[in-house]
């Protein structure tokens, strides 16, 4: 069993056009989180699903951000007319409710938007 | 809100000594959860130790030990015998148990540890 994945790894992009990112978790992993990391801080909450399930979103995931979980498999975190502000790398977690507390981090996504 | 706070930016130490990094928390919960990650300059986040708030014991996983001490909201990681290859960002991280705000973790800063051969 790998760990979990991320696709992307790195991403430029110019300001106002959209992007998608894929991540897929720990097989049977039912918790899905994704996470931003600015230069020099620690990574931010941003959302979680339980299964298909999204269960919390963060204020920082203004309305230009959508996530998803339509098999409650993978996930997209799409950014809609991006911004600068926006360059970030962003991280994905999940874990089993059922077994551990501990989140299990993906290698991450690098955005820049020029 | 809960709140992490890691206060030394940067740690150095020498290659076979230990290191302790520092980490307190704030939070009003009776149950909660603290973890340790490690991130290389490569960013993947990588999990080192978990304590629970009701764990009686300090956890330990290898090398890393974690120093929780609950009246005081610390919980201080210990490296021992510090090796090359532990030259990294290492974040304290808490999760709270609250319906509202389901199962986040909160990140503090960071400690940028270098071991010195």
């Amino acid at each position: 069993d790998t760990g979990v994945s991320q696709d992307p790894r790195h991403k430029i992009t110019k300001r106002g056009q959209n992007v998608t990112f894929r991540c897929d978790p720990i097989s049977e992993h039912n918790r899905l989180y994704w996470y931003r990391q600015t230069l020099g801080q620690g990574p931010e909450f941003l959302t979680y699903f339980q299964n298909e399930a999204q269960l919390e979103k963060s204020r920082l995931l203004s309305d230009r951000f959508s996530a998803e979980r339509p098999k409650g498999s993978f996930s997209t975190l799409e950014i809609q007319r991006t911004e600068q502000g926006d360059s970030a790398m962003y991280l994905c977690a999940s874990r089993h409710s059922g077994f551990t507390d501990t989140q299990y981090f993906g290698p991450g996504t690098r955005l820049t938007v020029l | 809100a809960q709140k992490i706070t890691q206060t030394q930016p940067g740690m150095f130490v020498q290659e076979k000594e230990a290191v302790t990094l520092d980490c307190t928390y704030d939070t009003s919960d009776p149950s909660y959860g603290l973890f340790w990650y490690k991130q290389p300059s490569s960013g993947e986040m990588i999990f080192l130790i978990y304590q629970g708030s009701y764990d009686q014991q300090n956890a330990t996983e290898g090398r890393y030990s974690l120093n929780f001490q609950k009246a005081r909201k610390s919980a201080n990681l210990v490296i021992s015998a510090s090796q090359l290859g532990d030259s990294a960002m290492y974040f304290c991280a808490m999760r709270e148990e609250v319906r509202t705000s389901g199962s986040r973790l909160t990140f503090g800063e960071g400690t940028q540890l270098t071991v010195n051969p």
